[in-house]
């Protein structure tokens, strides 16, 4: 089945610095990816959807300047946060869809990001 | 306003009956729906899903029912193990929200032994 990979899947971070994650298609090509943000118990919340070739297109909310994603090639997106404070501490997860019409989005294994 | 709902926060049940997830939305453009299961620290797994044009699918011990005109569809995980206990979200698609889906808060399943 499609496969989606993320990493790094735990990352430290201190404040004011920046992270990346990576979000890969390993067996199928994503023009269109999204990355999820996760709150202790609570649903995912869709931060963004990352575009092949394009800008990405933000949900109402989530700052661009500070989430930055880059959709280069139509295997990899990456979402980097930008000048991190303990707030931005989560779950972040990517997906992508391996076809059109009806096919299920496929979920990377996620990413726990802890700001100190 | 939350389109895809999901009114049990939690659910227990014992190992070797049936669970039963429920699932509700309000959108009526919503033409394919999908389970998925998700453990802690993990990325959430595809379980099954369904399109609006059948109203029963079934995969293993995994069956999903839609009721169209109730707005309204249900997980059937029979035999419950151990294993499935787990979060359980349900996405919903709309064709004119892209590829994306709308996602349930979520239910807690925990099957005791």
């Amino acid at each position: 089945g499609a496969v989606v990979s993320q990493h790094p899947s735990r990352v430290i971070c201190k404040s004011g610095t920046s992270v990346k994650i990576e979000c890969r298609s390993l067996d199928f090509q994503a023009t269109t990816m999204f990355w999820y943000r996760q709150f202790p118990k609570q649903s995912l919340m869709l931060m963004a959807t990352s575009n092949e070739g394009s800008k990405a297109t933000y949900e109402q909310g989530v700052e661009k300047d500070k989430f930055l994603i880059n959709h280069a090639s139509l295997t990899l997106s990456t979402l980097t946060v930008t000048s991190a404070h303990p707030e931005d501490s989560s779950f972040y997860i990517c997906s992508a869809r391996s076809g059109t019409g009806v096919s299920p989005l496929h979920f990377g294994n996620g990413t726990r990001l802890t700001v100190t | 306003d939350q389109q895809v709902k999901q009114n049990s926060p939690s659910l227990s049940v014992q190992e070797g009956r049936i669970s039963i997830l429920n699932c509700d939305y309000t959108n009526s453009m919503f033409d394919y729906f999908l389970w998925y299961k998700k453990y802690p620290a993990e990325g959430p797994t595809f379980l099954i899903s369904i399109s609006s044009i059948k109203d029963k699918n079934e995969d293993g011990r995994f069956t999903v029912f839609l009721n169209k005109s109730a707005k309204h569809l249900s997980l059937h995980i029979v035999p419950s193990q151990p294993g499935d206990s787990a979060v359980y979200f349900c996405a919903a698609s709309d064709p004119d929200y892209g590829q994306n889906f709308v996602f349930g808060p979520g239910t807690r399943l925990s099957v005791l032994p």
